[in-house]
């Protein structure tokens, strides 16, 4: 089955302490990218890829990284996590920009 | 930078009626406009893709159209049902696989 998979599916952790979100498509598509959704401010892109080893900033990409090594799998990195990243995160894949884009089923992260 | 607005933010309609749902973006140089449907706390599914060169597309009781020189989408559901209650979001598709979204239209059926 095609698909988009994020792991964990929830998350609770403390101020500071380095975690990982991963995301992996079976889909052999070359974009991926991340967004955070949070009450009132809608979706945000954090950092998008276009292929392997290339990576850019969408609109809210401080404290987060990514990387991209392997087509299939782009995982989110938060260094020192706070408060303020506690939100619901979704990683999409698509063949190609003029394509849909399909979405992870979300990873909601919670900092204290 | 491109912002995407989504009008009505809330709406409740009975069951079996016809209901449009409007989108407008500020920038025009879009490959694409997309819309999704989200339940509460799930995943966003992928309703319609209406390429930018595109002037409407149809699944089945939906019919997404895209005015690019004007900056505006509508989502048509047609016959609506219960089973439509959901937050349908609109995404335009920019540079660098930008994909910008509006704040999205909460929707009841009611039986």
């Amino acid at each position: 089955e095609a698909q988009v998979t994020q792991n964990p599916r929830y998350l609770i952790t403390v101020t500071g302490k380095k975690l990982t979100v991963t995301c992996s498509q079976n889909m052999n598509h070359e974009y991926m990218s991340w967004y955070r959704q949070d009450p009132g401010l809608g979706l945000r892109q954090i950092y998008y890829s276009m292929n392997v080893e290339v990576t850019d900033k969408g609109d809210v990409p401080e404290g987060y990284k990514v990387s991209r090594k392997e087509k299939r799998n782009f995982p989110l990195i938060l260094e020192s996590p706070s408060p303020n990243q506690t939100s619901l995160y979704f990683c999409a894949s698509s063949p190609d920009r003029a394509y849909e884009q399909y979405f992870g089923p979300g990873t909601r992260l919670t900092v204290t | 930078k491109q912002e995407v607005t989504q009008i009505p933010a809330a709406l409740s309609v009975p069951e079996g009626e016809n209901l449009v749902l409007n989108c407008s973006f500020t920038d025009s140089a879009i490959y694409n406009l997309q819309w999704f449907r989200q339940d509460p706390g799930k995943g966003l599914t992928s309703l319609l893709l209406i390429q930018s060169s595109q002037r409407e597309q149809t699944s089945g009781r939906l019919n997404a159209s895209l005015d690019k020189s004007s900056g505006r989408s509508t989502l048509y559901i047609a016959a609506s049902q219960p089973g439509d209650s959901a937050t349908y979001l609109c995404a335009v598709s920019g540079a660098g696989n930008m994909l910008t979204f509006g704040g999205g239209t909460r929707l009841m059926v009611k039986p």
